[in-house]
């Protein structure tokens, strides 16, 4: 059982590249969601789903597309990475939105 | 959304030693899961605990919603206790977008 998988696990970009980050799960889980983890901040929410073909913005949204074509796999898109994108970027999925949720193991991204 | 506060920021510990870590929010909730990020920046669930005590092993947590608090309890220390706890909370109500608190750092000297 994989759990969550978030590929890759590091990244370097030039400012104004773009990129996705992949984040897929195999529990059948309704619920996924990105966050940022700075220095000090803790974890804050990017985008988040609550299945298929419907996704909302969190706190952080700016800069950031999300999509949920399927129930397993929903990907990051960086459109125009700028050095304040610097972060570790986790997925994670949960049953429902109000259940235990579990998380990949990150992708540190770097953009220069 | 609701405020999650953790507390202490930072614990120094010497190895076998007993620690407590608390987390309080604002408002009342129907979520709320510790995490402990290890040194490799990994972040592992250790309890899911709306409300209620659980054990697992030399861990414990007990959150009483009523009083908007959670604990973790960590008894006889080891060095890979070691990295930063979390605790993560929902408000009740219907809101999908949880709050981490900002964590305290846990260092176990040998």
């Amino acid at each position: 059982n994989a759990g969550v998988t978030q590929t890759p696990k590091f990244q370097v970009l030039k400012t104004g590249q773009s990129m996705t980050l992949q984040c897929a799960q195999d529990m059948n889980h309704e619920y996924m969601s990105w966050y940022r983890q700075d220095p000090g901040m803790g974890l804050r929410l990017i985008h988040y789903s609550v299945g298929a073909g419907i996704t909302d913005q969190g706190e952080v949204p700016n800069g950031y597309n999300v999509s949920r074509s399927t129930t397993e796999d929903f990907p990051l898109r960086l459109l125009s990475a700028a050095p304040s994108q610097t972060s570790v970027y986790f997925c994670a999925s949960s049953y429902k939105a109000n259940t235990e949720a579990f998380f990949g193991q990150g992708t540190r991204l770097t953009v220069v | 959304g609701i405020q999650v506060e953790q507390s202490p920021p930072d614990l120094i510990l010497q190895e076998g030693a007993n620690s407590t870590l608390r987390c309080n929010f604002s408002d009342s909730v129907n979520n709320l899961q510790w995490f402990h990020q290890n040194p490799w920046g990994q972040l592992i669930n250790l309890f899911y605990i709306p409300s209620g005590t659980k054990q697992n092993g030399r861990l414990s947590a007990t959150t009483v919603a009523t009083e908007r608090y959670s604990l973790l309890y960590i008894s006889s220390s080891q060095t890979t206790d070691s990295g930063v706890y979390f605790c993560a909370s929902r408000a009740s109500g219907g809101s999908y977008i949880p709050t981490f608190g900002r964590g305290t750092s846990l260092i176990v000297h040998p």
